[in-house]
């Protein structure tokens, strides 16, 4: 089955500790973005990749580090500098600009957790 | 003025009501449209894509009105099922990131 994996499901973090969280696609995807989502708040975009090995910084991109060196995947770096990681991180993907009915599909999202 | 505008409720309504919302998008060279649905704690899923001349999906319609900017859903005979945040997707030109209004909280009760 086609889709969008995200890992881990739930995340424990000390403070001053940097996390890598994963982001694997088989929809021969394009893009690639990482939202953060806060309690009753909408989606925040961090980073956002077009094309491999290409990222761009997104609205609240401090704190935070990507890479994109295969087209499958997109990981997220939560490091100490982000203040306040504590938040539901939700990765997407779509096809390229251009194409109709550009639809986002997302994985099933990380939960990070400061201990 | 933020880019994409949602009430954020809760629409608190009886099964069997029909309900409406509305998603103002700031930007004018917007192109692609979508509502989206999240359940508590899970991921946000695609409910509909909205088209220019209007469309339906069984219970749903939705409506893009591009001269005042918004973009709307209507739900008709609401399901307990239906109780759920509505998120207004709006994708503009050029980067086609996908912007998220904060979304509408939708409550139906027995």
């Amino acid at each position: 089955d086609g889709g969008i994996t995200q890992s881990p499901k739930y995340l424990f973090r000390k403070e001053g500790q940097n996390v890598t969280l994963s982001c694997e696609q088989n929809l021969n995807h394009d893009a690639m973005y990482w939202y953060r989502q806060d309690p009753g708040q909408g989606l925040r975009l961090i980073y956002y990749s077009q094309i491999v090995n290409d990222f761009q910084k997104g609205d609240i991109a401090e704190g935070y580090s990507v890479s994109r060196e295969k087209k499958e995947s997109f990981p997220l770096t939560v490091t100490s500098a982000q203040k306040n990681p504590t938040a539901f991180y939700l990765c997407a993907s779509s096809m390229p600009s251009g194409t109709r009915d550009t639809e986002a599909f997302f994985g099933q999202g990380t939960r990070l957790t400061v201990v | 003025r933020k880019e994409v505008e949602q009430d954020p409720g809760p629409f608190n309504v009886p099964e069997g009501a029909t309900v409406a919302f509305n998603c103002t998008y700031s930007n004018s060279a917007s192109q692609s449209f979508f509502w989206y649905r999240q359940d508590c704690r899970k991921e946000p899923k695609l409910l509909m894509s909205v088209y220019s001349s209007g469309n339906e999906d069984g219970r749903f319609t939705a409506q893009l009105n591009r001269a005042s900017q918004y973009i709307s859903l209507l739900i008709r005979d609401s399901k307990l099922s239906d109780s759920a945040t509505y998120l207004c997707v709006v994708r503009t030109g050029g980067s086609y990131i996908p912007t998220f209004g904060r979304g509408t909280s939708l409550i139906v009760h027995p």
